[in-house]
């Protein structure tokens, strides 16, 4: 079965520290590969994707993912934390080719930055 | 402009009662999910639809029905709510091609007492 694991359940950083989130996944396939993103009490909204590519990608604030195949691996990363990105941080991934678009998550991280 | 909204964003109620969430989506998406994130922040597909059709079911109990009257509405209906019911709903929208983005809506935290 599919499933996405993602190594840091909790992690707590000052403001300025560096971040990585671990995301590994299990399927031999295609993939197509997200983070979502979710702040305390609001909806999930996409940080960034990667579908094909440059397997390093950027989205919005500041955050980069990078995609190693053989390592089944998409970890985020931001160089410099703020105090606003303490939120909920979810890695997913879909299948590429067949699309349904299930998305299957992981279990999610929580990042507390301290100010 | 919203998006994917849903209505109500939160409700309690009593075991027993059943209850509706409804969901529409404005981006002309074919596609459309319920996903259930429990007390853990575990998240997980519950349906979707495609065109209107039942494409995924993930063995929801079947207390939970899904109905959708065209693409742009997925409506979820929960019979005899149980207190293992209290959750987030979050339904969202894609369109039905590979290498397609997931969007959610804001979520409906329902509480079963």
């Amino acid at each position: 079965a599919q499933s996405v694991s993602q190594h840091n359940h909790h992690v707590i950083l000052s403001e300025a520290a560096s971040l990585e989130l671990g995301c590994n996944y299990s399927y031999g396939g295609t993939v197509n590969l997200f983070w979502y993103v979710q702040y305390p009490g609001q909806h999930l909204q996409l940080l960034l994707k990667y579908f094909s590519g440059d397997p390093l990608v950027k989205g919005i604030k500041g955050f980069e993912a990078e995609f190693i195949k053989s390592k089944f691996s998409f970890n985020l990363r931001k160089p410099s934390v703020q105090w606003s990105d303490t939120a909920e941080y979810f890695c997913a991934v879909s299948h590429g080719s067949g699309n349904t678009g299930k998305l299957i998550f992981g279990q999610g991280t929580t990042l507390q930055v301290k100010p | 402009d919203t998006a994917v909204s849903q209505t109500p964003k939160y409700l309690v109620t009593q075991m027993g009662n059943d209850k509706s969430i409804k969901c529409e989506q404005n981006l002309g998406h074919d596609t459309m999910y319920w996903y259930k994130q429990d007390s853990k922040k575990f998240l997980k597909i519950m349906f979707s639809y495609n065109n209107k059709e039942l494409i995924i079911n993930e063995t929801v109990p079947n207390r939970f029905s899904p109905k959708s009257p065209d693409k742009a509405h997925l409506n979820l209906h929960i019979n005899s709510l149980e207190l293992g019911d209290s959750a987030v709903y979050f339904c969202a929208s894609s369109q039905q091609i590979s290498g397609n983005t997931i969007y959610f809506g804001e979520g409906s935290w329902l509480t079963v007492v």
